[in-house]
């Protein structure tokens, strides 16, 4: 079955610190890859997506992510990391074969700032 | 542009009862979808919709209908409502898979 996975469910990095929030995949076709974040009480924002262009795909708010067809991977990076960045990350996938296009979440990871 | 709109944005219900949560969309977009967010639990298709008159369901479908008459609308059917449907209920619209979706920002609903 086709899934994402995130590992984390949460993740505290100092202001300024480099931020990693991980995700793996598994498909048995091309996927496209998404993240988006989602402040609190709000509905989630696209941050980037992969959809079978350039691996390494720049998003919005500094954020970037590579996607690594051998480690079945889509990790979301920052360089340095700001207050404002504080709120929750999803993964999600779908798949070109995927049925009329519907995303599959991970589970989420919260990101917390630390000043 | 408004993007997609849902209403309410609060609502507590009592067991048993139904309500309707709206949602309606000016991007002309075919693909529209509901989810439901439970901590910790990523977000959970219910049911989507390729284009208006056509409509399937997701992955937790019970407890739930829709109904899509135009290509704008797309409103969610609760029909006695349980304590287990109590949720962040989120629409979404897409133009097609490889553009992501566009979210509404989200109906909280508590089923006392």
């Amino acid at each position: 079955a086709q899934s994402v996975t995130q590992l984390g469910s949460h993740v505290s990095v100092s202001e300024g610190a480099l931020v990693l929030l991980r995700c793996n995949y598994s498909s048995s076709v091309p996927p496209y890859l998404f993240w988006y974040v989602q402040y609190p009480n709000q509905g989630l924002q696209l941050l980037l997506k992969y959809t079978s262009a350039a691996t390494l795909v720049k998003g919005i708010n500094g954020f970037e992510a590579e996607f690594k067809k051998s480690e079945t991977s889509f990790h979301l990076t920052k360089p340095s990391a700001h207050m404002s960045d504080a709120a929750e990350y999803f993964c999600a996938v779908t798949f070109s074969g995927g049925s009329q296009g519907n995303l599959i979440f991970g589970k989420g990871t919260k990101l917390s700032v630390k000043p | 542009n408004a993007g997609v709109t849902q209403t309410p944005k609060f609502r507590i219900l009592k067991i048993g009862q139904s309500m309707t949560l709206q949602c309606a969309q000016d991007m002309n977009h075919n693909y529209m979808y509901w989810y439901r967010q439970d901590p910790g639990m990523g977000l959970k298709l219910i049911y989507y919709s390729v284009g208006a008159g056509i409509t399937d369901k997701g992955e937790v479908p019970n407890g739930y209908n829709v109904s899509r008459s135009t290509t704008e609308d797309f409103p969610l059917r609760l029909e006695l409502a349980a304590p287990s449907q109590t949720s962040v209920y989120f629409c979404a619209s897409s133009r097609d898979r490889a553009y992501g979706y566009t979210f509404g920002s989200g109906t909280r609903l508590t089923v006392v």
